[in-house]
C-alpha cells in the first residue's frame, strides 16, 4: 500500500511571496489532515476534511492560508503571502475513520521563508 | 496552560532499562490518546492508543491512563537504541472525527 505522498519536500522562499503544498492520501482514505510543525515543538492541526467538505480549519490563518480537497482526494495548501514565522514543516495525513483510527503522515515539506 | 504538556527533555537512559515519558492534559473531556514516535528529520509514526483507565501493554510498549489526574505515561522496557527518538503524545478532542492535540514532544536518548 502506498502511503502519504507529498510535494515539494523543500521550498525555500523570500516573505510575501506565495507557495503551495500539494498531498495525495493513502488511497480509500477519507479523512485529510494539514499540520505544521515549528522546530521543536509538536504537529498543530491547520485543517481537516473529510471526504471534499472541511471538519475544522479553526486554527488555519485564513487571511493568508488557504487549502482545498480535489473531487476527495488530492489536497493543496497554499500561503499567501507567506511570513517569517511561516517558516515550518507542513505535514499532510490521512485516515480511513474517525476517532481511534489511525493516522499516517507523509513525509512533509520544510518551508523556510527568508 | 498548554493543552497538553510533556517535558521536553532530552532524557537520557541507559540501553536495556526502562524509559518512561509522561504527559497532562487539560480538557477533562478528552477521551482518547495517542503516543507517536517521530525520528529526526521525519513525521512522526504512531505506537500505540489507549481510551481507558489502566494500562495497555504492546510488546515492549505500555501505555498508563489515570483520566482522574488527567495524565497519559508512557514506559519503554528493554530500551534499545533504535529507541532514540523524540516521543509526542497527542489527545483526541473531537467528536465523532478525530482532532488531535500534540504536545511538544520529549527528547529521548538510548546510550549504549
Amino acid at each position: 500500500e502506498a502511503g502519504v505522498a507529498q510535494s515539494p519536500r523543500y521550498k525555500i522562499i523570500e516573505k510575501r511571496q506565495s507557495v503551495a503544498f500539494w498531498c495525495n492520501p493513502i488511497s480509500g482514505h477519507a479523512t485529510l489532515y494539514w499540520y505544521q510543525q515549528i522546530l521543536g515543538q509538536g504537529p498543530k492541526l491547520l485543517i481537516q476534511f473529510q471526504n471534499n467538505g472541511v471538519v475544522d480549519d479553526s486554527q488555519l490563518p485564513k487571511d493568508r492560508f488557504s487549502a482545498e480537497r480535489l473531487k476527495g482526494v488530492d489536497s493543496t495548501l497554499k500561503i499567501q503571502p507567506a511570513k517569517l514565522e511561516d517558516s515550518a514543516v507542513y505535514l499532510c495525513a490521512s485516515s480511513s475513520g474517525p476517532i481511534l483510527y489511525e493516522q499516517y503522515f507523509g513525509p512533509g515539506t520544510r518551508l523556510t521563508v527568508t | 496552560q498548554k493543552e497538553v504538556e510533556q517535558n521536553s527533555g532530552p532524557l537520557s537512559v541507559p540501553e536495556g532499562a526502562i524509559a518512561s515519558l509522561n504527559c497532562t492534559y487539560s480538557d477533562r473531556g478528552s477521551q482518547s490518546f495517542f503516543w507517536y514516535r517521530q525520528y529526526s528529520g521525519k513525521s512522526p509514526e504512531l505506537i500505540m492508543f489507549i481510551y481507558s483507565n489502566g494500562d495497555k501493554e504492546d510488546g515492549r510498549f505500555t501505555a498508563q491512563l489515570n483520566k482522574a489526574s488527567q495524565y497519559v505515561s508512557l514506559l519503554i522496557r528493554d530500551s534499545q537504541p533504535s529507541d532514540s527518538a523524540t516521543y509526542l503524545c497527542a489527545v483526541n478532542r473531537g467528536q465523532g472525527a478525530q482532532k488531535l492535540v500534540f504536545g511538544q514532544g520529549t527528547r529521548l536518548t538510548i546510550n549504549p
